[in-house]
């Protein structure tokens, strides 16, 4: 079955600092994996996604993702944070077939310091 | 073009009343998602729906709940008798086919706040 681990509940940064967000999936062929960023009381925002190709995948508002198929990993990253990047962070992934339904892991809070 | 809409954007039921929550999808799009997320938890999947048709029940508990997407209008989901467990928020997704890696990363509206009290 089809699983997301995201192994950090909350993480603390520094603004201007380096992020980096942990993401492990469990799926027996190639996922379509996903980043989604979540304000408080709003909806999910899709930051950036996976399909195939470069695994390196560019994203918005700076960030990045590097897909590790021997680590089984989808970690999200970015060179420098910014204070509105605190919220919460989901990753999720998707199987190719006839529902298109996204498993999604606990997420992650980050807090950003001044 | 305004992306998926959902109201009420809160509710509140007494425990036994009916909810009925709402999504409008993206213009052009033919395939509505329900999700649940409880407090402190991640999302999950409750059902996939295409125009008069539900594909996907899978994640939608067995009674109480059902889900409609009709030829003309908005998606329905719908609890009946509800209880304090449902307390949760709904959020509604929408893509504009499927089968293809394309539906995915798919837009999601900004929920419906349910308190049952």
């Amino acid at each position: 079955a089809q699983s997301v681990t995201q192994p950090d509940i909350h993480i603390t940064v520094s603004e201007g600092a380096s992020l980096e967000l942990r993401c492990n999936y469990s799926y027996g062929a190639t996922p379509y994996l996903f980043w989604y960023v979540q304000s408080p009381g709003q909806g999910l925002q899709l930051l950036l996604k996976y399909f195939s190709g470069d695994t390196l995948v560019q994203g918005i508002k700076g960030f990045e993702a590097e897909f590790k198929r021997s680590q089984s990993s989808f970690n999200l990253r970015k060179p420098s944070v910014h204070w509105s990047d605190a919220a919460e962070y989901f990753c999720a992934v998707g199987a190719y077939g006839a529902t298109n339904k996204l498993i999604f892991g606990t997420g992650t809070l980050l807090a950003v310091q001044p | 073009n305004a992306g998926v809409m959902q109201n009420p954007r809160h509710l509140v039921r007494r425990r036994g009343q009916e909810a009925r929550l709402r999504c409008s999808p993206m213009k052009g799009h033919s395939h509505v998602y329900w999700y649940r997320q409880l407090p402190e938890e991640g999302l999950k999947f409750m059902v996939y729906l295409q125009k008069e048709n539900i594909i996907d029940e899978s994640g939608m508990p067995k009674e109480r709940f059902s889900a409609e997407f009709p030829k003309e209008g908005p998606s329905i989901l719908r609890i009946q008798q509800v209880v304090r467990g449902d307390s949760a928020a709904y959020f509604c997704a929408s893509s504009p086919r499927s089968l293809t890696g394309e539906a995915y990363g798919y837009t999601f509206g900004s929920g419906t706040r349910l308190t049952v009290v």
